[in-house]
């Protein structure tokens, strides 16, 4: 079955540093792949996402690019603030399906 | 637009009662589930439906029961509340191929 793979965390970076936080997936078919933001106390919301091979999504600063050859689905961003603190997961969908899988999340730490 | 409603926001339970986590979208969409999230676990599938009539269990659907008699509204039934069901619970909604859309949770704490 599908399956999506990220890094343990936490993570903690000081401000202004650069994240990655890496994702690999496996899926039958090509699906579609999402990055999701969870701040603390609230629901999980959308942060980026990308439907084909090669697709970059971005948002707020953050990139992510749909690498088929390798199946990842990395998140970058070039310099972190303290508000980026937060649980990221990141998700897959199969074309014709409802239902995502995500991956267990990593929570980023962002000090000043 | 509301997008995803959660009721309550918070809940403490005495073990054996039973109780309803209400949830309400008002996107028109076709796909609602409920999930709980506990520490180290990620998000774990407890119920969806892929529409108005129509339910099925997800991962850990022991314990818990669902309906869906309109396409807006998707309840969560404890039917004797236990500690291990302590959690923090989501309902999210989604169209087919697109992104889930999450309420703001429901912490429930069962004593």
């Amino acid at each position: 079955g599908d399956s999506v793979t990220q890094m343990e965390g936490p993570v903690t970076l000081s401000e202004e540093a650069f994240l990655t936080i890496n994702c690999t997936y496996t899926a039958t078919g090509y699906p579609s792949l999402f990055w999701y933001v969870q701040y603390p106390g609230e629901g999980l919301q959308l942060l980026l996402k990308a439907t084909k091979a090669d697709d970059k999504g971005s948002n707020k600063g953050f990139e992510a690019t749909y690498r088929k050859e390798t199946t990842s689905f990395h998140l970058e961003k070039g310099s972190v603030q303290v508000s980026d603190s937060a649980v990221y997961f990141c998700a897959l969908n199969e074309g014709g399906s409802y239902i995502p899988t995500f991956g267990r999340g990593t929570s980023l730490i962002v000090h000043p | 637009n509301a997008g995803v409603t959660q009721t309550p926001k918070f809940q403490v339970l005495k073990t054996g009662q039973s109780m309803t986590l209400q949830c309400a979208q008002d996107m028109n969409h076709e796909y609602m589930s409920w999930y709980r999230q506990d520490p180290g676990m990620g998000l774990r599938l407890i119920h969806y439906s892929v529409g108005a009539g129509i339910t099925d269990q997800g991962e850990v659907p022991n314990g818990y029961n669902v309906s869906r008699s309109t396409t807006e509204d998707f309840p969560l039934r404890l039917l004797s509340a236990a500690p291990s069901q302590t959690s923090v619970y989501f309902c999210a909604s989604k169209r087919a191929n697109t992104e889930a859309f999450f309420g703001q949770g429901t912490r429930l704490t069962v004593v």
